[in-house]
């Protein structure tokens, strides 16, 4: 059964300052990977996307890396601003035909003016 | 192209009661998935249908959940004789084909009082 845990929980930071944010997961079979953001009371908002094949994505100031034989991702935020704050998802499809992500519980991020 | 829809936003219900959720897909998306996100856990996967069929509902609980996606309309998350432990967020999400990017809708908060 496949498991993703996001460390650390929660995470305060000053503005400016660049950051990562680690995730893992436990069947390294996956399919591919997102990452999002949820704000409070919201949806969650997509990304990236990493294909297996992938090692890294990029979107303006967010980078996110996958190394699928160890079963990690990834995702740095460059020069922090304080709309960066929101709780950061992870979330895998497993390989061999699944549609479902399986998500960790996130990362909730404070970027502090 | 607007996003994924979903209605009511909040919705309050009295133990027994039913409780119907909608979930409008984006423009083009033929595939639906629900998710639940229980207070202070992560999100989890209940069911993946494309228009008249369920693909997967292994997330799904046995009694009293059921989901649709007819033909014609939005898709329907309905949970009769609601009980407390059902409060919760309810997501929905869309892809254009299945085990792509999943976008999100704002989610609909169900209380049951």
């Amino acid at each position: 059964k496949q498991e993703v845990t996001q460390i650390p929980a929660a995470l305060s930071v000053p503005e400016g300052e660049n950051l990562v944010l680690n995730c893992s997961f436990t069947d390294s079979a996956i399919y591919n990977l997102q990452w999002f953001r949820q704000d409070p009371g919201k949806g969650l908002t997509s990304l990236l996307l990493i294909q297996s094949s992938q090692r890294e994505q990029t979107s303006g100031r967010l980078n996110a890396s996958l190394d699928k034989s160890s079963g990690r991702s990834t995702l740095y935020i460059a020069a922090s601003q304080p709309g960066d704050s929101a709780t950061y998802l992870c979330a895998v499809i497993a390989g061999a035909g699944s549609y479902q992500l399986t998500f960790g519980k996130g990362t909730k991020l404070s970027v502090i003016p | 192209n607007a996003g994924v829809m979903q209605n009511p936003r909040h919705l309050v219900r009295r133990r027994g009661q039913e409780a119907r959720l909608r979930c409008s897909p984006m423009k083009g998306h033929s595939h639906v998935y629900w998710y639940r996100q229980l207070p202070e856990e992560g999100l989890k996967f209940m069911v993946y249908l494309q228009k008249e069929n369920i693909i997967d509902e292994s997330g799904m609980p046995k009694e009293r959940f059921s989901a649709e996606f007819p033909k014609e309309g939005p898709s329907i998350l309905r949970i009769q004789q609601v009980v407390r432990g059902d409060s919760a967020a309810y997501f929905c999400a869309s892809s254009q084909q299945g085990r792509e990017t999943q976008y999100f809708g704002p989610g609909t908060r169900l209380l049951v009082l």
